[in-house]
């Protein structure tokens, strides 16, 4: 069963709006991480947070900010004021008992728009 | 910050061909490595957790004789996809995690295009 779900596929915007990226997760264990991926088109991932599922605060880098809430087993992904660089796949992970075996979702495809 | 080599960046093989990947720790030892794979438009699909002087650890649906994963020293896991065809062909990426496991990090990924 597929253990994080984000379910948008593709989204466009345009550049100076604001896209919020869903990720929804199931999990039995109560230790647990969350990270956030963006994958440019060169491929490489790289790293934008990683969240263990004890620390439930919200969190703001930049114009990137992540709303965790244990209650509803989500982990969302807002960028605000969308700029042409932020277009990438953007891929939301899980490992459970924090051994570093991710299980990713199916990304989201964002297109900022000039 | 730490990095994590993956060479080479791409590849392009005959069929029924061996094709072996690189993915290095640069600056820190690790004992755990694992390999992901990607097909175009698709998610990264874990193959296996490759452990440092041990055998690695496939995960279901993957063929360990096709897929060969040596993990000889702290700092360096190799894939190797025998007998290639073209359904091998897809984005291979490794990751990394330090000695304690607080961190992780990805290669850069190797393109492999299977004629």
């Amino acid at each position: 069963a597929q253990k994080v779900t984000q379910a948008q596929t593709e989204i466009s915007v345009v550049e100076k709006e604001d896209v919020t990226l869903d990720c929804v997760y199931e999990t039995r264990d109560t230790t647990y991480y969350l990270f956030w991926y963006k994958q440019p088109p060169s491929g490489e991932l790289v790293f934008l947070i990683r969240r263990n599922s004890f620390d439930e605060q919200n969190e703001i880098s930049g114009r990137y900010s992540w709303n965790f809430q244990k209650s509803t087993s989500s982990f969302n992904f807002t960028i605000t004021a969308s700029q042409v660089v932020d277009s990438a796949v953007y891929f939301c992970a899980l490992s459970e008992h924090g051994n570093n075996r991710l299980a990713f979702g199916k990304g989201n495809q964002v297109v900022v728009i000039p | 910050g730490a990095v994590v080599s993956q060479h080479p960046s791409r590849v392009i093989c005959k069929s029924g061909t061996s094709v072996k990947i690189e993915c290095r720790s640069l600056d820190f030892q690790a004992t755990t490595m694992f390999w992901y794979r990607q097909f175009p438009k698709k998610s990264l699909m874990l193959m296996a957790t490759s452990n440092e002087g041990s055998k690695a650890t496939y995960e279901q649906g993957v063929e360990k004789d096709k897929f060969l994963i040596n993990h000889a020293s702290l700092t360096l896991s190799t894939l190797t996809v025998t007998s290639a065809h073209p359904e091998d062909s897809s984005f291979y990426i490794c990751s990394a995690a330090d000695r304690g496991g607080e961190k992780l990090f990805f290669g850069s990924g190797t393109q492999l295009s299977v004629l």
